[in-house]
């Protein structure tokens, strides 16, 4: 099985970085996605990861640990429409486990 | 392209109710797959497809039934709803390799 954590909720100020953490417990790993999903809509695709290291997307990055079972996005520049819910999703191997598990999200508040 | 298409936007059922919430992509997506989500709980899997007439069961399929006799539609039956049934339904596709595409949700109540 698949076990993810994320942080529930963050804060930030506009203009400001901010970083989210997931962690993950997994039988098998496949990939590690990022989605952006704004309150009443449906998830968006941010990033995917499935080396280790960092990839970057404007202002988006996500970082991969493998050993560690850890990643993070990165969203730098916070813009008001920011404001939404990340999710962190998981990639397990073979069959079934194509289809990602996900975490419960972080909510994320930008501020003026 | 219309992506992934879902139907009914809303929906509102008395409990006993049967209904089947329509789901369509035209991306020839072999993958496609059913998840809830409700407040505080992300997004949990129903079921599954990896292609025409295969399916399996997620996280959480009790009370729920799927078909896939094409590539195109991945219908769920929801055969006898159920006040802990209310939440938005999101189906999804993709090619087994990267992101999946989600439809923009169905919002169920149960009363």
């Amino acid at each position: 099985g698949q076990n993810i954590d994320q942080p529930t909720e963050m804060t930030a100020t506009e203009g400001a970085i901010v970083q989210i953490n997931c962690t993950y417990q997994t039988s098998g790993f496949n990939g590690l996605f990022w989605y952006q999903q704004h309150a009443g809509e449906a998830p968006t695709f941010l990033s995917y990861n499935v080396l280790d290291g960092l990839e970057e997307k404007g202002r988006f990055s996500s970082f991969l640990s493998r050993s560690k079972g850890y990643s993070y996005l990165l969203l730098k520049e916070l813009q008001m429409k920011d404001s939404a819910s990340y999710l962190c999703a998981v990639r397990g191997e073979g069959g079934g486990s194509y289809i990602p598990t996900f975490g419960r999200g972080t909510s994320l508040i930008v501020h003026p | 392209n219309a992506g992934v298409t879902q139907t009914p936007k809303f929906q509102v059922l008395k409990t006993g109710q049967s209904m089947t919430l329509q789901c369509a992509q035209d991306m020839n997506h072999e993958y496609m797959s059913w998840y809830r989500q409700d407040p505080g709980m992300g997004l949990r899997l129903i079921h599954y497809s990896v292609g025409a007439g295969i399916t399996d069961q997620g996280e959480v399929p009790n009370g729920y039934n799927v078909s896939r006799s094409t590539t195109e539609d991945f219908p769920l039956r929801l055969l006898s709803a159920a006040p802990s049934q209310t939440s938005v339904y999101f189906c999804a596709s993709g090619t087994g390799y990267n992101e999946q595409f989600f439809g923009p949700g169905t919002r169920l109540t149960v009363l």
